[in-house]
């Protein structure tokens, strides 16, 4: 069965500080992997995607994902945090056949100065 | 380029009234998917549309619920008799063609009183 497990509820960093959030996958066939950000009350909005290729990807924001065939993970990181990054971050897996995404729960980001 | 567009932003139903919520997916844009996503839960797929087709209502609930996306117009999702249980941001993606990424709308928040 597809699942998609984000381990980390929540997470504080200070500004400035570094951030990696963790995403395991299962899924039968090679996954897209997706990290989508979402501000209260907004929808979601893409940072980044892996459909295949170059297994580290970049995305908006500065932020970066790397894809980890053998440890079935889509990590998220960037090398210094914004106050205006706090929001609720997720994890999704997408079918490279068939339609459904998979979510994780998410993983809320606080940022103190 | 419009994004996905979403309406209303906001509804309040009293239990046992009709929810009607739309989606107009971005142009270009035949594929359309509806998630509910409940307080401190991540986006649990519903429903996958293509223009007058329903592909994949797997996700739904079997009764009570329906979603249509007509030759014109956008796509609805409509709630019947609506329970408390039903509370819960609803967002609509669409995508440019399957297993392609989503790109999802502001969300609608249906309160039942």
């Amino acid at each position: 069965a597809q699942s998609v497990t984000q381990p980390d509820i929540h997470i504080t960093v200070s500004e400035g500080a570094s951030l990696e959030l963790r995403c395991n996958y299962s899924y039968g066939a090679t996954p897209y992997l997706f990290w989508y950000v979402q501000s209260p009350g907004q929808g979601l909005q893409l940072l980044l995607k892996y459909f295949s290729g170059d297994t580290l990807v970049q995305g908006i924001k500065g932020f970066e994902a790397e894809f980890k065939r053998s440890q079935s993970s889509f990590n998220l990181r960037k090398p210094s945090v914004h106050w205006s990054d706090a929001a609720e971050y997720f994890c999704a897996v997408g079918p490279n056949t068939g339609n459904q995404f998979y979510f994780g729960t998410g993983t809320s980001l606080t940022v103190i100065p | 380029n419009a994004g996905v567009m979403q309406n209303p932003r906001h509804l309040v139903r009293r239990r046992g009234q009709e929810a009607r919520l739309r989606c107009s997916p971005m142009k270009g844009h035949s594929h359309v998917y509806w998630y509910r996503q409940l307080p401190e839960e991540g986006l649990k797929f519903m429903v996958y549309l293509q223009k007058e087709n329903i592909i994949d209502e797997s996700g739904m609930p079997k009764e009570r619920f329906s979603a249509e996306f007509p030759k014109e117009g956008p796509s609805i999702l409509r709630i019947q008799q609506v329970v408390r249980g039903d509370s819960a941001a609803y967002f609509c993606a669409s995508s440019p063609e399957v297993a392609d990424t989503q790109y999802f709308g502001p969300g609608t928040r249906l309160t039942v009183l």
